[in-house]
């Protein structure tokens, strides 16, 4: 089947511009994770849904982050007003529940803020 | 608190044993690992729960002591295939997700 997915693939951006980065996870996983990770370090985690609600939303960095996932599937995560050090590596894992199991990665946004 | 692992980085000859470590400040619920290859997302191997348990593949085993919020990954015989940077990840009582530093393999041929 198909395993989790996230487009785009790459996306550059100009300082302060809006940019929305989008997973689809593998149907019927209830959990979802959004990370960011920089060169050399490992996943930093963002936010943790269970089903349609962020059940922990402790790793956003700032108010400029924002991610959604409305109908429980799909999940978009929203950054506004971007800056330099927002250039990262963003990546969606989906599990069938919640942290007791394997987390499935997408193969990753790489977003460059020049 | 991010869990640290030892070594930082490592490099063995096809057919070497290793032994990677991760050690958490906080008490741990469960900890995973992964492995992660250059320009790829991480790819889980196993996870441990709470308990004392050991698992394993093949060639590639974890324990998890609780009391000494540690566990090790063994890789044994190691293959080119083993190459890359290998996380402990971490859940300590909420569903926030902590990643280790990272060990970075390199096996030789």
């Amino acid at each position: 089947g198909a395993g989790v997915s996230q487009t785009p693939s790459n996306k550059v951006t100009e300082k302060g511009k809006y940019v929305e980065l989008r997973c689809d996870p593998i149907s019927g996983h209830t959990a979802l994770y959004w990370y960011r990770q920089s060169l050399g370090q490992g996943p930093e985690f963002l936010i943790y849904f269970q089903g349609t609600g962020a059940a922990d939303d402790s790793g956003l960095p700032n108010d400029r982050f924002f991610a959604v996932r409305p109908e429980g599937s799909v999940s978009t995560l929203k950054i506004q007003r971007t800056e330099r050090g927002d250039s990262a590596v963003y990546l969606c894992a989906s599990s069938l529940q919640a942290s007791g199991n394997e987390q499935f990665f997408g193969p990753g946004t790489r977003l460059t803020v020049l | 608190q991010q869990p640290v692992q030892s070594p930082q980085a490592v490099i063995l000859r096809e057919g070497e044993d290793a032994v990677i470590n991760c050690s958490s400040s906080k008490a741990l619920y469960s900890v995973h690992w992964y492995r992660q290859k250059h320009g790829e997302a991480p790819v889980f191997l196993m996870i441990l729960l709470k308990g004392g348990e050991q698992k394993g593949h093949e060639k590639i085993s974890a324990s998890f002591n609780e009391k000494k919020q540690q566990s090790s990954l063994y890789l044994t015989a190691s293959q080119l295939s083993y190459s890359g940077t290998y996380f402990c990840g971490t859940v300590s009582g909420t569903y926030k997700y902590i990643f280790g530093t990272g060990t970075r393999l390199k096996v030789l041929a």
